[in-house]
């Protein structure tokens, strides 16, 4: 099981561009999460989806941010128009179940963005 | 929402040391705690969880954590800590049947040989 998978590891992008960043999750997950780590800061929950919805966006910045969740392929998280404050970086979770319940987590290595 | 506190950002100290990492949360329902360690270079690896139960929970390498309801913590313990134990450690909770978690800023552990 090859557990998480996100790429790129990292990514430099220049003020302006659009970053795709991708996550498989694990075998038999249907649950994707994604989280930004700030410098300094905690991971900060962004968007919750299962397979072609978007269960909770309530993290997402309201502009330039979107991610999805394919019937076939990978999640992906888009950010259009990156600003320097988007480097950060970005993890992806997934989990069989509401993480709530006893299914907890599995984390992907991440993808370092760096906005130049 | 559910915040969560971790003090003492950087912490370095001896092998053979013990180590003690506190975890504060605001919340007032139920929840589930976990703390998840980040080796250099590596993803978030789960090191140990409370759902229910006993409030002492063991996890892996040697670590342990302890649920104080009344003083909303879940410290994080080690006994004696090696050098591999160099990391970052995270605490995070969320409220039951919620499906986001909220973390702490992390503590950043340095073990020197």
């Amino acid at each position: 099981n090859a557990g998480v998978m996100q790429n790129p590891r990292h990514l430099v992008r220049r003020r302006g561009q659009e970053a795709r960043l991708r996550c498989s999750p694990m075998k038999g997950h249907s649950h994707v999460y994604w989280y930004r780590q700030l410098p300094e800061e905690g991971l900060k929950f962004m968007v919750y989806l299962q397979k072609e919805n978007i269960i909770d966006e309530s993290g997402m910045p309201k502009e330039r941010f979107s991610a999805e969740f394919p019937k076939e392929g990978p999640s992906i998280l888009r950010i259009q128009q990156v600003v320097r404050g988007d480097s950060a970086a970005y993890f992806c979770a997934s989990s069989s179940g509401v993480a709530g319940n006893d299914y907890g987590y599995t984390f992907g290595s991440g993808t370092r963005l760096t906005v130049v | 929402a559910q915040s969560v506190s971790q003090h003492n950002h950087h912490v370095i100290l001896s092998e053979a040391a013990s180590l003690e990492l506190g975890c504060n949360y605001s919340y007032g329902g139920t929840v589930n705690l976990f703390w998840y360690v980040q080796y250099p270079g590596q993803h978030l690896q789960l090191l140990l969880k409370y759902f229910s139960g006993d409030p002492l929970v063991k996890g892996i390498k040697g670590f342990e954590a302890e649920f104080i309801k009344s003083k909303f913590s879940f410290n994080l313990r080690k006994p004696s800590v090696q050098w591999s134990d160099t990391a970052e450690y995270f605490c995070a909770v969320n409220a039951q049947g919620n499906n986001r978690l909220a973390f702490g800023k992390g503590n950043q552990v340095v073990v020197i040989p």
